[in-house]
């Protein structure tokens, strides 16, 4: 089984403010990994797919890098409307979601 | 565009089989799989296992002892069965479409809150 971990589990920053979280997966998954930003009550929502690709309609403050076993996500100016939950997902071999990075405003 | 409604009982019994349905509207349900995740409280995100809709299924190595799934393409349905169901299995169950070509699940439904108590 593929074990992805994800950092930090959760994250305080500032409106404004360079946000990245990193994920790690325990093998090699080529590009194959997705994003998501879920909000309490409401269901989770693709951000990002093949590790880089932003999903139409995500603004482009979001980004993903990497290949291979680690992979960044990144938001380049924190907005209020980022508090939420995000998580990594591989699916080079079934499926496999990272912990989750609460992020918080400052 | 495509939307995902989950329904079933809110309640389930320890010991018991949990058993729900996510009805596919806005588009086919062919071509794709589909797949059920959930979210305990307090924790992430777990997926369980994904469905093609010729009935190729695949699950989590955890949970695959207790878990099947099944589609109707008639009624653009596809259902989740989990026998001898414990506490632990309380959470938010989600169904949402994987986009094999391109990665990702991608929408999901709203989610319901099973939850397994006497």
């Amino acid at each position: 089984d593929i074990q992805m971990t994800q950092s930090p589990s959760s994250l305080s920053a500032s409106v404004g403010d360079r946000v990245t979280i990193t994920c790690q997966a325990s093998q090699d998954i080529r590009n194959y990994l997705s994003w998501y930003q879920h909000k309490p009550g409401k269901a989770p929502k693709l951000l990002i797919h093949d590790a880089s690709i932003l999903e139409v309609g995500v603004p482009s403050r979001f980004s993903g890098s990497g290949s291979g076993t680690d992979f960044t996500f990144t938001i380049s100016a924190l907005q209020p409307e980022d508090i939420a939950t995000y998580y990594c997902q591989q699916y080079t071999d079934l499926h496999t979601f990272g912990q989750g990075t609460k992020l918080e405003i400052k | 565009q495509v939307q995902l409604q989950e329904s079933g009982p809110g309640l389930v019994k320890p010991s018991e089989t949990l058993s729900l349905t996510c009805t596919v509207s806005g588009g086919s349900i062919s071509g794709y799989y589909w797949s059920w995740i959930r979210q305990p409280p307090g924790k992430g995100l777990e997926w369980i296992g994904d469905i093609y809709d010729s009935g190729y299924s695949k699950y989590n190595p955890s949970l695959k002892s207790r878990v099947t799934m099944s589609v109707d393409t008639s009624r653009s349905q596809f259902s989740l069965k989990m026998t001898s169901v414990t506490a632990a299995d309380t959470a938010v169950y989600y169904c949402a479409r994987y986009k094999w070509h391109s990665g990702g699940f991608d929408p999901w439904g709203q989610g319901t809150l099973v939850t397994v108590s006497a």
